[in-house]
């Protein structure tokens, strides 16, 4: 059974750090993995699609990377602001069956809670 | 704006009392699902849909039920055998199943036991 771990569980950072959080999977025959934001009382937001054959994703000052054969992904946030305090949760897709469906079931971490202090 | 909406934002249920959790997209998605958010332990899979009048049990389906009439609706009712139904709980919608589509989620139902 896939198991998804997020360290650390809690980060509290000054404005203007780059920072690293990081999302282990237990089998590396993961599909995609997204990264979510998810404000307190919120639903989730999309941040970044990492495709399985894809190392890497960018979106503005947000850098995703995966390494599948160490079951490993990080988001790394440049530059940090206090609007970036959020809890960010990464998730893996299985593998495709032989039919090409996984059923997008996702396998979620537990999620790391960022705060961003002025 | 095209999204996902989810209804009512906070929610209480009596003992014995069936509840129903509504979720409407309109982004033309053939797949959604409903997921449980507890503290501490991620967002669990409880049913998903992979197009109308088809669904699926996820990871902890026991004590809940869905529909699929409507394209765009996928509603969840938390029945009286859930034991315990207090939790965040969020619907999303995907362009399939396929593993290259993101999820894109809905901001809620915190339901509570009164």
């Amino acid at each position: 059974k896939q198991e998804v771990t997020q360290i650390p569980a809690a980060l509290s950072v000054p404005e203007g750090e780059n920072l690293v959080l990081n999302c282990s999977f237990t089998d590396s025959a993961i599909y995609n993995l997204q990264w979510f934001r998810q404000d307190p009382g919120k639903g989730l937001t999309s941040l970044l699609l990492i495709q399985s054959s894809q190392r890497e994703q960018t979106s503005g000052r947000l850098n995703a990377s995966l390494d599948k054969s160490s079951g490993r992904s990080t988001l790394y946030i440049a530059a940090s602001q206090p609007g970036d305090s959020a809890t960010y949760l990464c998730a893996v897709f299985p593998p495709r069956d032989a039919g090409g469906t996984s059923y997008g079931k996702l396998t979620f971490g537990q999620g790391t809670i960022l705060t961003v202090h002025p | 704006d095209g999204g996902i909406t989810q209804s009512p934002k906070y929610l209480f249920r009596k003992e014995g009392q069936n509840v129903t959790l509504s979720c409407e997209q309109n982004l033309n998605h053939d797949a959604m699902y409903w997921y449980r958010q507890d503290p501490g332990q991620g967002l669990r899979l409880i049913y998903y849909s992979q197009i109308v009048n088809d669904f699926q049990k996820g990871d902890i389906a026991e004590g809940y039920s869905v529909s699929r009439e409507k394209k765009e609706s996928f509603p969840l009712t938390v029945t009286s055998a859930q034991k315990n139904p207090t939790a965040f709980y969020l619907c999303a919608s995907s362009i399939s199943t396929y593993s290259n589509q993101p999820q894109h989620f809905g901001d809620g139902t915190r339901l509570s036991i009164l």
